[in-house]
Formats: structure tokens, sequence, C-alpha cells
């Protein structure tokens, strides 16, 4: 079985720059989550989708952040314009099910904003 | 809301000492509990959870973590460390309740030395 499949793995982008991070989940996974972690601090929830839904985008840092999942495959987390802050590694994970039940985590996306 | 503390940030040992990483969550009630391992550029793997039932729970290549209610702690442990063991540790809880979105600590950074 294909494990969840994130794109980069790294981004370099200037602040003011749009960046477009991907990800591929598990076939047949309907939940699909973000994450986030800034550098030597814990893990956030960012927004989660059910199939092309989105569930619960309460970890979502601002609306400079726009997370889509058309037709309930692949999903898409596009930072602009990007900020100083926003530097951080990026982590997907789906399941099956809701709930933590069979995560499966992405390798992430480390972004650096300079 | 939930919290996750995880005590240790950097934990440096030799090959064979035994390891203990601790982790507190500030939310009582029904919880399911997990600790997942980041291996150097891996993805986030679940080393081992805790959902019901026996409060000692085994894991992966021989790592155990014990679940005591009382002291809302779910703190992880191997009896004998090794070089391959050097890795990213997280402790994640999910609940009380609804709640089915898992908050993360800050994680453990573990090297060891052969």
């Amino acid at each position: 079985e294909a494990g969840v499949t994130q794109f980069p793995s790294h981004s370099v982008i200037e602040k003011g720059q749009t960046v477009t991070l991907r990800c591929d989940p598990i076939s047949g996974h309907d939940n699909l989550y973000w994450y986030r972690r800034v550098m030597g601090k814990e893990i956030k929830f960012l927004l989660h989708f059910v199939k092309e839904s989105k569930q619960d985008e309460s970890g979502m840092p601002n609306n400079r952040f726009l997370a889509e999942r058309t037709g309930g495959t692949y999903s898409t987390l596009k930072v602009q314009p990007a900020e100083l802050e926003d530097s951080g590694v990026y982590f997907c994970a789906s399941s099956p099910g809701t709930g933590s039940y069979g995560y499966t985590f992405g390798s992430g996306t480390r972004l650096t904003v300079v | 809301a939930q919290s996750v503390s995880q005590h240790n940030h950097h934990v440096i040992l030799s090959e064979a000492a035994s390891l203990e990483l601790g982790c507190n969550y500030s939310y009582g009630g029904t919880v399911n509990l997990f600790w997942y391992v980041q291996y150097p550029g891996q993805h986030l793997q679940l080393l081992l959870k805790y959902f019901s039932g026996d409060p000692l729970v085994k894991g992966i290549k021989g790592f155990e973590a014990e679940f005591i209610k009382s002291k809302f702690s779910f703190n992880l442990r191997k009896p004998s460390v090794q070089w391959s063991d050097t890795a990213e540790y997280f402790c994640a809880v999910n609940g009380p309740g609804g709640s089915y979105i898992p908050t993360f600590g800050r994680g453990t950074s573990l090297i060891v030395h052969p």
C-alpha cells in the first residue's frame, strides 16, 4: 500500500511569495488532516477534510492559508502571501475513519520563508 | 483545551542505557493516548497506542508505555536503547469525549551514541 505522499519535501521562498503544498492521501482514505510544526514546538492541527468537505478548520492560523481538496482525493494548502512566521514543517495525515485510528502521516514539507 | 507536556526536549544516551520519556496531559476523562516516532528523513510512525484495557501497552521495537490515569501520564520506556532508536518522539492525546483530533506534545529528540 502506498503511503501518504507530500511534495515538495522542501521549499524556500521569499516573504510575500505564494507557495502551494500538496498531499496525496492513501487511496480510499476519506479523512485528510493538515498539521504544522514550527521549529521546536508542538505539532499543531490545522484542518480536517472528510472527502472534499472541510470538517474542521479551527486550526488555520489566518486567511492567508487556503486548503482545498477537490474531488476528495489529493489536497493542496496554499499560503499567500507567505510571512516569516509561516516557516515550519507541514504534515499531512489520512485515515479511513474519523479519529486517530489508522492515522498515517506523510513525511512533511519543510517550508522556509526568508 | 487539551494540552500535552513532554518534559524532556533533548535526551542523549549511550547504547544499552534505559530510556524513559515523560508525557503528561491536562484534561481528564476518557482519552486515547499515542506515541509517534519520526526517524531522520522519514515520516511520523505510530509507536504504540492506548485506548482502553491494560494500562501497560507494548509497541513496536521493544517500546512500552504506561498509562497512569491518576497522574495524567503516559510515559514511554525502553529497557535498552539502540543506536537505531535515534529519532524524535511525540506524545499525542485525543479526547476527552468527542474530540477526535489529537493534540501533540513538543517532541523529544533522542540521540543514542553507539
